[in-house]
């Protein structure tokens, strides 16, 4: 499809293992974001990339967390050492970026993560 | 320190009734602000845009205004269907292509 796609969609692990998360934005959009969303809470910024500049790290909570975009398109959001309290839905959203400010952002449905 | 506030708490209507949710911030100076819908197990989906020189803006049953003096926007869904049950999440711009997002408001439209 055109939209954003996410895997996988579901992730059950144990606490201490890493888990990759994967994200396929739409094509042609230069800015890519990353948040998380707790259990009937808004979305929590992680960290965006916008075409071949540094990302913002800004939001990401600790050092366990980092995140690569491949070649301007996907993208993979990696957790080491995981523990509870990471267990949350993981979204993905792309955008036109700077080749038109002001768009609205494209969101997957996410990956939901859960640490036991 | 910046601050986006919606009513945490679910708002119940009668279907064919109007829905208004607010949407408050402190401490922003939005150049625009986007709202959102989001159903259970999905991703939010873009619904409308507003520019601070724009004090109102349509698309079909919704309305939003914006009001940069008050600090406060208002989405509104008129002759609202339980279709329109979702969450409804406000997002401001925060410095070039990157929002910040509200707590956002579950709307329940009752038959």
């Amino acid at each position: 499809g055109a939209g954003v796609s996410q895997s996988p969609s579901n992730k059950v692990t144990e606490k201490g293992k890493d888990v990759e998360l994967r994200c396929d934005p739409i094509s042609g959009h230069t800015a890519l974001y990353w948040y998380r969303q707790s259990l009937g809470q808004g979305l929590e910024f992680l960290i965006y990339f916008q075409g071949n500049s540094a990302p913002d790290k800004s939001g990401l909570p600790s050092d366990r967390f980092s995140a690569e975009r491949t070649g301007g398109s996907v993208s993979t959001l990696t957790i080491q050492r995981t523990q509870q309290e990471d267990s949350a839905v993981y979204l993905c959203a792309s955008s036109l970026g700077l080749r038109m400010p002001n768009q609205p952002q494209h969101f997957g449905d996410g990956t939901r993560l859960s640490i036991l | 320190s910046q601050k986006i506030e919606q009513n945490s708490e679910a708002l119940n209507i009668q279907e064919g009734k109007t829905a208004t949710l607010t949407c408050n911030y402190t401490n922003y100076s939005p150049a625009y602000l986007q709202w959102y819908r989001q159903d259970p197990g999905r991703g939010p989906v873009f619904l409308l845009l507003i520019r601070e020189n724009e004090k109102e803006k349509r698309k079909e049953r919704l309305k939003v205004t914006f009001d940069t003096t008050l600090k406060q926007s208002l989405f509104h869904i008129t002759a609202s269907q339980p279709a329109d049950s979702a969450t409804y999440l406000c997002a401001l711009d925060n410095a070039g292509n990157m929002l910040t997002f509200g707590g956002g408001t579950r709307l329940m439209v009752k038959p």
